[in-house]
């Protein structure tokens, strides 16, 4: 099992750019989620999904789009970047029983000039 | 979900035992306790959780209080790899229910 796989693993965008990030897991998780680290702080969600065809909000969705085709992937879009996206950026998933640990991928370094 | 409270930081010697504390104050009766850590900057790795039993895996063990008002997560026999930021959280179970992350606690381990 490769686990959850982002990519890319290091990006930088001009203000005003689109991209997506994307994220894949072959757990077959029902569960998944992007959050988002600034330097010093613990990590905070942006949205998340319980399986395929739905998706949520988390603390810090405004910016940010989401969908889910598929239980296997779950990317992240940014329309127009800004500078205050700049970030590292984790997706994580989990089996949807109520106790099971997540599992994060290894980020994606996002800078946005 | 209940919020934890963690000291900042903490250092322990290589080779000697690692007690990372933790207080979940407001914690309820359907909430677990879990452990997290990051190394570097890395994603950050699921070490252990329990309800109110101690737990113990090849990672680590947890202690929880009686009254489950606080736990200590315990690394054996700390390395120089140990040094992260380990994170407390409490999460209910449900289908939606969410990681909310605070800083953490940062532990260095000296040689």
């Amino acid at each position: 099992n490769a686990g959850v796989t982002q990519t890319p693993k290091f990006q930088v965008l001009k203000t005003g750019q689109s991209m997506t990030l994307q994220c894949a897991q072959d757990m077959n998780h029902e569960y998944m989620s992007w959050y988002r680290q600034d330097p010093g702080m613990g990590l905070r969600l942006i949205h998340y999904s319980v399986g395929a065809g739905i998706t949520d909000q988390g603390e810090v969705p405004n910016g940010y789009n989401v969908s889910r085709s598929t239980t296997e992937d779950f990317p992240l879009r940014l329309l127009s970047a800004a500078p205050s996206q700049t970030s590292v950026y984790f997706c994580a998933s989990r089996d949807q029983g109520g106790k099971q640990p997540q599992h994060f991928g290894d980020g994606t370094r996002l800078s946005i000039l | 979900d209940a919020k934890t409270t963690q000291p900042p930081s903490m250092d322990c010697a290589e080779g000697r035992a690692a007690n990372l504390p933790c207080n979940h104050s407001t914690i309820s009766g359907n909430e677990y306790v879990y452990w997290y850590r990051q190394i570097h900057s890395q994603g950050p790795q699921y070490i252990i959780h329990g309800l109110k039993n101690n737990e113990t895996n090849e990672m680590a063990s947890l202690i929880i209080t009686e009254d489950r008002k606080s736990s200590t997560l315990i690394l054996p026999h700390a390395t120089l790899r140990d040094t992260a930021v380990y994170y407390c959280i409490v999460r209910q179970t449900g289908a939606n229910s969410k990681l909310t992350f605070g800083k953490g606690i940062t532990l260095s381990v000296r040689p």
